[in-house]
C-alpha cells in the first residue's frame, strides 16, 4: 500500500516563526500536493509538483513556498507564520497523469496552530 | 466553487445499504467522477471513480446515470466505521491536477 507520511500531526508555533511541514511518500509517485483544509472552505490546493525541483502554484499559494529536492519528499514552508495560517495541512501524492485513475493518496494531516 | 452538489448530511442504519447521491450537471464528456471519504481527523481516502459505466470495487459501487448528470455511491453493508464525510468530485483528465472539493455529505451510520 502507498504510504504518505507527514512529519508532525500537531504543531503549535508563534506568529513570525518559520515553519516546515515535511511529507514523504514511498511509492515513487511523480506528483505531490499540499492542501489546507478549513471548516466551511473544504480542501484548497496550495502548491503541487510533478517532478523533482518542479513546482506549480495552486489556488492559495500566498504566504507559502515549497521544496522538492528528492522525488519522495515534498516540503511546505511558511516563511513567517501568521494566525490565519492556522489550519489542517494535508499532503498527497499520485502516479503520473498517464495513469487514468488519477487518484490521490493522502497523509494523515498536520494540524498547525499559530498563536 | 465545487462543480458537484451533495446533501450536507445523511443517516443510515448499520448493516443496511448507504446510498449517497451527487449531482454533477455540468460534467463534460471527458470528466471522471471521483469519490473520496474522510474519517474524522484523518486524510481523505480514495474510494472509486467512473466515467460513464457503473463501477464496483471492494469498497463500494458507483452508479452513473445515462446522461452522466448524477451518480450514486453505494456502500452495500454499512458499518459504524463508514461514518465519514463523503466527497463527490468531477475533474477533467487533462486538467492541472486540480480537484475542486465541495463540502461533501456527512454520513452517520447508526447502530
Amino acid at each position: 500500500d502507498v504510504k504518505v507520511t507527514q512529519s508532525s500531526r500537531y504543531l503549535v508555533k508563534r506568529t513570525g516563526e518559520k515553519v516546515f511541514l515535511e511529507c514523504v511518500q514511498d511509492m515513487d509517485h511523480e506528483n505531490m500536493f499540499w492542501y489546507r483544509q478549513d471548516p466551511g472552505l473544504g480542501l484548497r490546493l496550495i502548491y503541487f509538483s510533478y517532478d523533482v525541483k518542479m513546482k506549480e502554484k495552486g489556488d492559495i499559494p500566498e504566504g507559502y513556498s515549497v521544496s522538492r529536492e528528492k522525488k519522495e519528499r515534498f516540503s511546505l514552508i511558511l516563511e513567517s507564520a501568521s494566525t490565519n495560517q492556522t489550519s489542517m495541512y494535508l499532503c498527497a501524492s499520485s502516479p503520473p497523469d498517464r495513469d487514468p485513475t488519477g487518484e490521490l493518496f493522502f497523509g494523515e494531516g498536520s494540524r498547525l496552530t499559530v498563536l | 466553487d465545487a462543480k458537484t452538489t451533495q446533501p450536507p448530511s445523511m443517516d443510515c442504519a448499520e448493516g443496511r445499504a448507504a446510498n449517497l447521491p451527487c449531482n454533477h450537471s455540468t460534467i463534460s464528456g471527458n470528466e471522471y467522477v471521483y469519490w473520496y471519504r474522510q474519517i474524522h481527523s484523518q486524510g481523505p481516502q480514495y474510494i472509486i471513480h467512473g466515467l460513464k459505466n457503473n463501477e464496483t470495487n471492494e469498497m463500494a459501487s458507483l452508479i452513473i446515470t445515462e446522461d452522466r448528470k448524477s451518480s450514486t455511491l453505494i456502500l452495500p453493508h454499512a458499518t459504524l466505521r463508514d461514518t465519514a464525510v463523503y466527497y463527490c468530485i468531477d475533474t477533467c483528465m487533462d486538467s492541472n491536477y486540480q480537484l475542486i472539493w465541495g463540502a461533501g455529505t456527512k454520513l452517520i451510520i447508526k447502530p
